[in-house]
């Protein structure tokens, strides 16, 4: 139990769908983000919300948009992706968005897109 | 951006014998450190930290080691066990105001031989 929880653990989605994942921490944390995984490659940062407001989103393609409703709560909305974006998604959180805190991280939510 | 490399790929180890993990970093500016851990399937699992005001810090069976001279960070882990098989990142943070900003190598996959 990492105090991060991701949901769907795997989801399969067709290029045309509409889908979302959703993360909730549980560690009082004020930061959460979205990070992309995929083989091979190094961990990277899609998106950081501070105090619920967006501060960091790192040139993501608009079919990725994020939602974070409070500091408890985090979405990743996503629509007509590519098969490229099939990987990891992790979510992860920090006590606030400044530096030198450590972020911990979920368990993942596995995606493919077909 | 700044990366973060690894000297090794994978390594592979005894069981009870010392592990070593290398990692390269580029930016001097660089103050704080992360260790993490990823096993199969799961998210990437915090270890240890170390802040540039230190160079030595140590955990259960795990021990940083941070050079700032050559930009160098170890991961030592003791009496490797077949548990600690896993893919270890190093991360590094250069501080900023936007969000707490994490660079992360591609990974040292970790085989622990009983």
């Amino acid at each position: 139990e990492t105090g991060v929880t991701q949901t769907p653990r795997h989801l399969v989605m067709g290029m045309t769908n509409k889908k979302s994942l959703k993360c909730e921490q549980h560690l009082g944390h004020n930061a959460m983000y979205w990070y992309k995984q995929s083989a091979k490659k190094p961990l990277e940062l899609m998106f950081v919300y501070s105090l619920e407001e967006r501060v960091e989103n790192n040139s993501v393609p608009s079919r990725f948009s994020p939602e974070c409703p409070n500091s408890s709560h985090l979405f990743l909305h996503l629509h007509t992706l590519q098969p490229e974006d099939s990987a990891l998604y992790l979510c992860a959180s920090s006590p606030e968005g400044t530096m030198g805190n450590t972020i911990y991280f979920g368990e993942g939510s596995w995606l493919t897109v077909v | 951006g700044e990366s973060v490399g690894l000297h090794l790929p994978t390594l592979s180890v005894q069981e009870g014998d010392n592990s070593i993990i290398n990692c390269a970093y580029s930016n001097s500016a660089s103050d704080y450190f992360i260790w993490y851990k990823q096993e199969s399937g799961k998210g990437p699992q915090f270890i240890i930290d170390i802040r540039s005001n230190m160079d030595k810090r140590q955990g259960q069976r795990v021990t940083v080691l941070l050079n700032k001279t050559v930009k160098h960070l170890s991961l030592q882990i003791a009496a490797t066990q077949p548990g600690d098989s896993a893919v270890y990142f190093c991360a590094e943070n250069m501080g900023g105001n936007t969000g707490n900003q994490f660079y992360f190598g591609t990974g040292t996959s970790l085989t622990v031989i009983p």
